[in-house]
């Protein structure tokens, strides 16, 4: 069975453009999860989806955004980009986005920001 | 606040040579504690979760322990494929995991 995939793999950004990087669950997770690892950090937690709708935020300014669609991929939009927001995102799925679930993480997409 | 603090920030050690790794966490209510293994360039990959004090659990040379402040992860006689960062996390009240920032570990033949 296919894992978590997200696309693209890399992508090189100039500041003040936008981006939108895509995810797709493991079959029958309704759950996605996006999250930002700083080099030498832990990922940090950006948003939740479940059934289409946002479960829960983190600490990160409205230029990021997101969206689920009917058939459980997500979509992570950053506008305005920043050199600080270089970073690898990862998107991760779960059965139904309890908080005490496993969760199973894409590759992620490297951004680097120029 | 939630807050994860991992110890050491990186560890070398040779084959064979059995360590710990440690997670020190701060938070309302645990409601689960989560290792992660993370190989370079890839997203982390599950490998334990632990409930309460006292509990423990093993997979092939590792062995997660949990007190009620702490967690610790046990390597016994590691070998280099055991090379990666490992993470510990643990579950907020926003949906979120809060990670730790890791320990490198590098095992050499």
């Amino acid at each position: 069975d296919a894992g978590v995939t997200q696309s693209p793999t890399h992508l090189i950004k100039t500041r003040g453009q936008q981006v939108t990087l895509r995810c797709s669950p493991i079959s029958g997770h309704k759950s996605v999860s996006w999250y930002q690892q700083v080099l030498g950090q832990g990922p940090q937690f950006i948003f939740q989806y479940y059934e289409k709708e946002e479960r829960g935020r983190g600490n990160f300014p409205d230029r990021f955004s997101a969206r689920q669609f009917p058939n459980y991929s997500s979509e992570l939009n950053v506008n305005a980009l920043l050199l600080g927001d270089s970073a690898l995102y990862l998107c991760a799925s779960s059965l139904q986005g309890a908080t005490n679930e496993k969760l199973f993480f894409g590759s992620g997409t490297q951004l680097s920001v120029l | 606040e939630d807050q994860v603090t991992q110890s050491p920030e990186a560890l070398r050690l040779q084959e064979g040579e059995s360590s710990s790794l440690n997670c020190s966490y701060t938070v309302s209510g645990l409601r689960g504690l989560f290792w992660y293994r993370q190989d370079p360039g890839k997203g982390p990959e599950f490998l334990f979760t632990l409930y309460s004090a006292g509990e423990e659990k093993e997979k092939e040379r590792l062995k997660a322990t949990l007190t009620k402040k702490e967690s610790f992860l046990h390597i016994t006689a590691p070998k280099p494929e055991d090379s990666a960062t490992y993470l510990c996390a643990v579950p907020g009240s926003a949906r979120q995991l809060t990670f730790g920032s890791g320990t490198q570990l590098t095992v050499l033949p």
